[in-house]
């Protein structure tokens, strides 16, 4: 089966200019995940969907990013303005439900590089 | 809040020596505890996961771990490295809330 697809695999943009990620969850993964990791850290959570439901975008920065998951499949992770500590890679992550026990299938990322 | 601390930024092994990463967590109730591996450009790969059933898991390639409550610690290791464990390790934590937390990873070398 196919796995999370992530695109695009790196972006560059200027600082200010709006950038957008897309992700394709598991087929019947009912959970998705936007994590930020930045250089030499681990993942940290930004967003977390049950179906098309955000229920917790606490650590989301809500001035300037927002996301999506319309129809419960695919999500887009939205940064605008971006600046240039946005600069990371943008995992995106899903499991078959709500549940720490099944671990998480991750995508390949995107690497933002804002200039 | 959950966490964890991973302890040694880097370790460097040579071929077929034994691997050890320390990873130590704080948690109020009873966690679920994993290991993720990244190879470079890539993203996390589950290795094994601790989900209060045997206190020794085993997981992919040749890698176990070993809950220690006593210790709080979920160190993994692995026999015999070979060149193709070198990557970035991630031990995480998750409770009753489904927030996952990744501590800060190991870059594990390994030298012919």
């Amino acid at each position: 089966e196919a796995g999370v697809v992530q695109s695009p695999r790196y972006k560059i943009i200027e600082k200010k200019q709006p950038v957008a990620f897309w992700c394709n969850p598991i087929s019947g993964h009912n959970t998705l995940y936007w994590y930020r990791q930045n250089l030499g850290q681990g993942p940290e959570l930004l967003i977390r969907y049950e179906n098309e439901e955000a229920v917790d975008d606490s650590q989301l920065p809500k001035d300037r990013f927002s996301a999506e998951r319309l129809k419960g499949v695919d999500s887009t992770l939205k940064i605008q303005p971006a600046e240039l500590g946005d600069s990371a890679v943008y995992l995106c992550a899903s499991s078959l439900e709500s549940g720490q026990s099944y671990g998480y299938t991750f995508g390949s990322g995107t690497r933002l590089t804002v200039v | 809040a959950q966490s964890v601390t991973q302890l040694g930024s880097h370790v460097s092994v040579s071929e077929g020596a034994l691997v050890l990463l320390r990873c130590n967590y704080s948690s109020s109730v009873p966690p679920y505890l994993f290991w993720y591996v990244q190879y470079p450009n890539q993203g996390l790969q589950l290795l094994l996961k601790y989900t209060s059933a045997a206190t020794l898991v085993k997981g992919i390639n040749g890698f176990e771990a070993e809950f220690k409550k006593s210790e709080t610690s979920f160190h993994l290791t692995k026999p015999s490295a070979h060149m193709r464990d070198a990557a970035e390790y991630f031990c995480a934590v998750s409770v009753n809330n489904n927030d996952m937390r990744f501590g800060a990873g190991t870059r594990l070398t390994v030298k012919p």
